[in-house]
């Protein structure tokens, strides 16, 4: 499935570096969301975006930083991370947000905090 | 506060012996019901969209259905590469606010 890709697919960092996650879709869909899956855990939803704004932040710490340059591309900065935000991180699209439009998910980026 | 909860947490199965799992919810108004794969180190594989009580949907082994309370994925003689993590999750209106269970993990013998 080529629709969402993500890179890099492993990253690993140590608490005082800063990276970048990428996210593309090839759908032609105009929201975008961003996801942490951590073992035993339902998916946490962590931003929306739709045309570009960003109308969910779900109280995430600000150490994540998102970007959203236009809508079939999604980044999330990391900054000073703490080994509890080791998780899988996946990125998703919709055709809208604020509607029942189905999600499709990339492949996501596993990333490790030592 | 919407809740999702997906039974059992895991299920082995041998080859070719059929079975369900089931995806409770409580909402305050459900949009659509969503089915999700997910194999091991990857992102979930969409599966179907239910919205409404009754509706059905079928594709090759599986076939979800959607009551008021609860969606049951039924898997028809499943075979070893069906074995992998099922997610539901629930749109209930609001801006995108979609909650997902914690998953079946499914395991196929052969």
């Amino acid at each position: 499935e080529t629709g969402v890709t993500q890179t890099p697919r492993h990253l690993v960092m140590g608490m005082t570096n800063k990276k970048s996650l990428k996210c593309e879709q090839h759908l032609g869909h105009n929201a975008m969301y961003w996801y942490k899956q951590s073992a035993k855990k339902p998916l946490e939803l962590m931003f929306v975006y739709n045309f570009k704004e960003q109308t969910e932040n779900n109280s995430v710490p600000s150490r994540f930083s998102p970007e959203c340059p236009n809508s079939s591309h999604l980044f999330l900065h990391l900054h000073t991370l703490q080994p509890e935000d080791s998780a899988l991180y996946l990125c998703a699209s919709s055709l809208n947000s604020g509607s029942a439009d189905t999600q499709y998910f990339g492949p996501g980026t596993r990333l490790t905090v030592l | 506060e919407d809740q999702v909860t997906q039974s059992p947490e895991a299920l082995r199965l041998q080859e070719g012996e059929s079975s369900s799992l089931n995806c409770s919810y409580t909402v305050s108004g459900l949009r659509g019901l969503f089915w999700y794969r997910q194999d091991p180190g990857k992102g979930p594989e969409f599966l179907f969209t239910l919205y409404s009580a009754g509706e059905e949907k079928e594709k090759e082994r599986l076939k979800a259905t959607l009551t008021k309370k609860e969606s049951f994925l039924h898997i028809t003689a499943p075979k070893p590469e069906d074995s992998a993590t099922y997610l539901c999750a629930v749109d209930s209106g609001g801006y995108q606010k979609v909650t997902f269970g914690t998953g079946t993990k499914l395991q196929v013998i052969p």
